[in-house]
C-alpha cells in the first residue's frame, strides 16, 4: 500500500487565486513528520514546511500553509496568493517513527504534483 | 555555505562499468541518506546512514554500495551498472535529532547508463 499519496498529477492555477495541493498518508505510528519539498525545473528539492503530528496548530510559513487533519490523515499544502514562481513540482514526505532515534534519515515521498501557474 | 554538494552533476556510462558518485555537506549533519528519482515514482531511499562507519539499505538497495568514513562524506557506488540505474541521484543530510528538522538535500546527479 502506497504511504504517501498525491493524487493530482497535475494542475493548472490562475496566477494570485489560492492553491491545495493534496496529500494522504498512511502509518500505525503515532508519533510522526509530515514535510512539503518544492522541486523547480532547475532540479533541487527545497523544503518548504512541516507538520508534527502531535502539533496542535497547522504549520504556516509565509504564504505556505498545512491543513492537517489527523484523523483522514492528510496533510494538504495551501498557498496563497499564488505567483508564477511557484510553478513547480510539489512533494509530500513523511518521516515516521520519530520516537527512534533512528528515524530521521528516511523519508518516504509521494509521487508529487506538478503546479503550473496561469498569468 | 556550501551545503550538501553533489558530484558530478552529469554523468553517461556504459552497461557493466562502475563509478562513484560523490556527497559531501559541510552542516556536520549525522545523517546522510541517497535517493534516486525516476519518472512518476517520486523519490525512493537507496541507504542512508546515522552517523561515520554505520550505514543501512533502504527501499531499493540492490545493485549500489555506500560507506561513511567521515561525517562530511557518504559516497555511492555502483558496482555494474545497468540501464534500469538510468535515473536522477539526490544525496541529503540532516541534523541528529528526532522529529522537523528538514533533510537538505545536493542538486542532485543525471545518470544515463546506455
Amino acid at each position: 500500500a502506497q504511504k504517501i499519496t498525491q493524487t493530482q498529477p497535475g494542475m493548472f492555477v490562475q496566477e494570485k487565486e489560492a492553491v491545495t495541493l493534496d496529500c494522504t498518508y498512511d502509518t500505525s505510528d503515532q508519533s510522526y513528520g509530515l514535510f512539503w519539498y518544492k522541486q523547480p525545473s532547475s532540479g533541487e528539492m527545497i523544503f518548504l514546511i512541516y507538520q508534527g503530528s502531535y502539533d496542535e496548530q497547522n504549520a504556516t510559513e509565509g504564504r505556505y500553509s498545512l491543513n492537517f487533519q489527523k484523523a483522514r490523515k492528510s496533510a494538504n499544502l495551501v498557498i496563497s496568493a499564488s505567483q508564477l514562481g511557484d510553478s513547480a513540482m510539489y512533494f509530500c514526505a513523511m518521516r515516521e517513527d520519530l520516537s527512534s532515534n533512528f528515524g530521521n534519515e528516511k523519508l518516504t515521498f509521494g509521487t508529487g504534483t506538478r503546479l503550473t501557474i496561469i498569468p | 555555505n556550501a551545503g550538501v554538494t553533489q558530484t558530478p552533476k552529469f554523468q553517461v556510462l556504459k552497461t557493466g562499468q562502475s563509478m562513484t558518485l560523490q556527497c559531501a555537506q559541510d552542516m556536520n549533519h549525522e545523517y546522510m541518506s541517497w535517493y534516486r528519482q525516476d519518472p512518476g515514482m517520486g523519490l525512493r531511499l537507496i541507504h542512508y546512514s546515522v552517523g561515520a562507519g554505520i550505514t543501512d539499505q533502504g527501499e531499493v538497495p540492490n545493485g549500489y554500495n555506500v560507506s561513511r568514513s567521515t561525517t562530511e562524506d557518504f559516497p555511492l557506488r555502483l558496482l555494474s551498472a545497468a540501464p534500469s540505474q538510468t535515473s536522477v541521484y539526490f544525496c541529503a543530510s540532516s541534523y541528529s535529532s528526532r522529529g522537523q528538522q528538514p533533510q537538505h538535500f545536493g542538486d542532485g546527479t543525471r545518470l544515463s547508463i546506455l
